[in-house]
Parts: C-alpha cells; structure tokens; sequence
C-alpha cells in the first residue's frame, strides 16, 4: 500500500516568488494536514482539510494556503515568499478523526529554500 | 494556550543502555492523549506511542515507555535497551481536541553511540 507522498522533494524559489507544494493521502484517508517544520521551532500546524474543507487553520497569515481536492490530495500554496518561509513542510494523512488518537501518516516533506 | 516542551535539545546514549526523554505540557482540558514520534533522519514520521489522559497506567509498545504525571503534566519517554536503528528527533505532541490538531514540542535529536 502506498504511504503519503510529497512532491516535489526539494523546491528553491527566491523572495517573492510563490511556492506550491503537493501531497497525496493514503488511500480510504479523507483528511490533509500541513505542518511546517522549520529548524529549531519543531512542527508548527498549518492547516486541516477534510472531505474538501478547511477544517482548522494554524497561525498562519493567509500568504500560506491551500486546498484539497476531491480526489482527497492536497496542495499547499505560499504566495510572497519570505526568507524565514525556508522550512520542511510535512503533510500527514488520517481519517476524519484520526489527529485525536495520533494516527497520522506522514509523508518525507519538501524542503523548501527561499533566496 | 496549550503548550508542549521538551527542555531536552539533544541526547546521547550507548547502544544497550536506557535513556530517558522529558517532555512538560500545558493544558486546562481533562480529556485528551500525549504522543511521542520518531523522525529518523530524511525519513518519515511514526507514531511511537501514545497515551490517554484518562488511563492511570503508563503505555508501554516492546522497549519503549513512558511515565505519564497527569499532575505535574509531565509525559517522558523511556527506550530501553537502545539500539542504533533508535537514532532520530523524537517529538512529543499533545491532541488539541476537537480541533483534531496536534501540537508539537521542538524535538529531542537522539544519538545512539556503539
């Protein structure tokens, strides 16, 4: 069975620019989630889907977006890229409520660098 | 605001020896599960166990464990007869509820020494 895939793996763009990220869950997983790991500072939440919703959102400013498809895949969107955007974004794969009990799935990340 | 720390940037331990991990959170709920996760290095994250609040005894999965202090809000992590393969970042998280949001400490970068 296929884990959670990221792509792309590493991703460089300078200050700016506008960086998308993509994340397809485990089969039968209906909800997305986006954590920023940014060196030092652990993981920070980003945001939730579920079933084609926003269902939660970190803090964040809206530059970080997103959205899930209805094949359930996700895609992470970062407009105005700043230096300190420069991070391992993780996306994880559950069912609805599986964040409660811990049960997320994680993918490898994608390594952004913002020049 | 729910808060998890680990005071613990780095750890080292021989091969076969015990290690314990510290892992403090703030919480004014009653109901809710504390987990410790593995992140070896450029590989996924995985669920190492985890604990809810409501249960007295300490989960235990093979050689690890924890010891949960509901009032002192303390949950660490205990790796008995470590091994190589136990090199990581491991993070302790706290459910956050109803928003099915996880929050995270800052990690604890574990060598293990041969």
């Amino acid at each position: 069975e296929a884990g959670v895939t990221q792509s792309p793996t590493h991703l460089i763009k300078t200050r700016g620019q506008q960086a998308t990220l993509r994340c397809s869950p485990i089969s039968g997983h209906t909800s997305v989630y986006w954590y920023q790991q940014a060196l030092g500072l652990g993981l920070q939440f980003l945001l939730w889907y579920d079933e084609g919703e926003e269902r939660n959102r970190g803090n964040f400013p809206p530059r970080f977006s997103g959205r899930q498809f209805p094949n359930y895949s996700s895609e992470l969107n970062v407009n105005a890229l700043e230096l300190e955007d420069s991070a391992l974004y993780l996306c994880a794969s559950s069912w609805r409520q599986g964040a409660r009990t811990g049960e997320l799935f994680f993918g490898e990340g994608s390594r952004l660098t913002v020049l | 605001a729910q808060t998890v720390t680990q005071s613990q940037p780095e750890m080292s331990v021989q091969e076969a020896e015990t290690v314990t991990l510290s892992c403090t959170y703030d919480t004014s709920e009653s109901d809710y599960y504390l987990f410790w996760y593995k992140q070896p290095p450029s590989r996924q994250m995985i669920l190492v166990i985890r604990q809810e609040a409501y249960k007295q005894q300490n989960a235990t999965e093979n050689r690890f464990s924890v010891n949960f202090q509901k009032a002192a809000k303390s949950f660490s992590l205990k790796i008995s007869d470590s091994q190589l393969g136990d090199a990581a970042m491991y993070f302790c998280a706290y459910n956050q509820g109803a928003t099915n949001k996880l929050i995270f400490g800052t990690g604890t970068l574990l060598a293990v020494q041969p």
